[in-house]
């Protein structure tokens, strides 16, 4: 079974530090997303990294794909209040339909 | 233009009641899943539409719960006898192209429908 493991479960930073949430896996998978998830709504797509290696930058957020494609990484620099949120990385086995979820980070960013 | 819907956003049932939650997909997306998310947790797989065809039902916990998206658009989670356990959000995503590929395609989420188990 695939599963992804994601670090740390909560964090709660001041406006303007800077953090790393982590997304961890014994498996290789063929692409990676992350999403972020705001209270009573879905998950919103924020990147999808398909490469080994990839970096992807969106703004002030930096998503990296490790080079055996097991784990990712996502920065973020001088977090904003809007920030907030639960952020979930994702990915689904190749040839498979199922799409599989990490445990999410829950992150607050107080003003 | 109109996102993934659902409906409804909340609902409450009692233990032993039959429930049926509701998804419109965007309209022309081929590919559709249902998840159930635990409070604080990331979403779990549930089953997966292509079109009208179900194609993969594995993380369906139990024969009480069953889907169906009989047309190729709007689809239906049903769940049965409904229990305490089942208390979560159902979430319905919608995807333009067909799952599977070596690429992961963009789901579109709905909001989520809420279901409390009394």
């Amino acid at each position: 079974t695939q599963l992804l493991e994601q670090s740390p479960q909560f964090l709660s930073i001041q406006e303007g530090e800077n953090l790393t949430v982590y997304c961890n896996s014994s498996s290789v998978f063929s692409s990676l997303q992350w999403y972020r998830q705001e209270p009573g709504e879905g998950p919103v797509l924020l990147v999808t990294v398909v490469t080994g290696g990839e970096v992807k930058k969106l703004k002030r957020l930096t998503f990296q794909f490790g080079d055996a494609r097991k784990d990712s990484s996502l920065h973020i620099t001088a977090a904003q209040t809007g920030d907030t949120g639960l952020y979930l990385c994702a990915g689904g086995p190749s040839g498979t339909y199922k799409y599989i979820f990490g445990t999410g980070t829950r992150l607050k960013v107080l003003a | 233009g109109a996102g993934v819907s659902q409906s409804p956003r909340y609902k409450v049932a009692k233990r032993g009641q039959d429930v049926a939650l509701r998804c419109d997909p965007i309209s022309g997306h081929v590919s559709l899943f249902w998840y159930q998310q635990a409070l604080g947790q990331g979403p779990e797989f549930l089953t997966y539409f292509q079109n009208e065809a179900q194609l993969d039902k594995s993380g369906l916990p139990s024969d009480r719960f069953f889907a169906e998206r009989p047309e190729g658009s709007v689809s239906t989670l049903k769940i049965q006898r409904t229990q305490q356990e089942d208390s979560a959000v159902y979430l319905c995503a919608s995807s333009l192209v067909v799952a599977g590929g070596p690429y992961q395609e963009t789901q579109y989420f709905g909001p989520g429908t809420r279901l409390l188990v009394l």
